[in-house]
């Protein structure tokens, strides 16, 4: 059974950068499957921010491309999530996530989330 | 980037049916998933590619698909679906995923 937990803190001030990290136990995280960060403001709806497959190569939503990098690290199975100039709205609750692989994927296993307000 | 809309709300007794739709341009060519949200839980997958249900979902959660709309079928609804639910789509072209704008459900 795949896990996902993740991690980082849970405040970061206005213009700072946001730091998370998803760790995958249960499964390699060199398997064929792409590996997700979605973020959920207080009150709102889900929000993809991108994705990374084992080789490095991602996508991002266009809304945020500017400001997102996601890097995986294979020797530590886990991937990570910076998210640059911060503002209040981008306080939320940021879950990583895995897709499965098909031809037209969906998200079948998520982390527990983890909530991160942006605030001085 | 595609939009898919969903009902801000659906309300329905015990034991009847809910229909959540989500409609957009993008559903006609893609296959549909859907989730279900409940207070301070990660997002569960309750119906996958339009219609197939993951292991462990029951039966009374079933998806179609016509033209532009998608829709979420709750039958014999219980007290413990009321929660949040989520329609996503995945854009090949573009390679990004798309998530709808929710829609509560509340079991009167």
């Amino acid at each position: 059974q795949v896990q996902l937990q993740e991690s980082g803190p849970g405040l970061v001030k206005p213009s700072g950068t946001l730091s998370l990290t998803c760790a995958v136990s249960g499964g390699s995280i060199s398997n064929t499957y792409w590996w997700n960060w979605v973020r959920q403001p207080p009150g709102k709806g889900l929000e993809w921010i991108g994705e990374i497959y084992h080789s490095g190569s991602t996508n991002y939503n266009p809304s945020l491309k500017t400001r997102v990098i996601i890097s995986v690290d294979k020797s530590k199975n886990h991937f990570s999530l910076i998210l640059s100039s911060v503002t209040a709205a981008d306080t939320a609750v940021y879950y990583c996530a895995r897709d499965d692989g098909s031809g037209s994927p969906y998200f079948d296993y998520w982390g527990q989330g983890t909530l991160v307000t942006v605030s001085s | 980037s595609y939009v898919l809309t969903q009902p801000p709300s659906v309300s329905v007794a015990p034991g009847q049916t809910a229909r959540i739709t989500c409609g957009g341009d993008i559903i006609g060519t893609y296959s549909v998933h859907w989730y279900q949200q409940k207070p301070g839980q990660a997002p569960v997958l309750v119906v996958y590619d339009d219609s197939d249900r993951p292991s462990g979902i029951p039966e009374r959660f079933s998806g179609s698909k016509s033209g532009k709309t998608a829709t979420l079928t709750i039958s014999r609804v219980e007290a413990g679906d009321e929660a949040d639910y989520y329609c996503q789509v995945w854009d090949s072209l573009s390679d990004h995923r798309v998530f709808g704008g929710g829609t509560k459900v509340t079991v009167l």
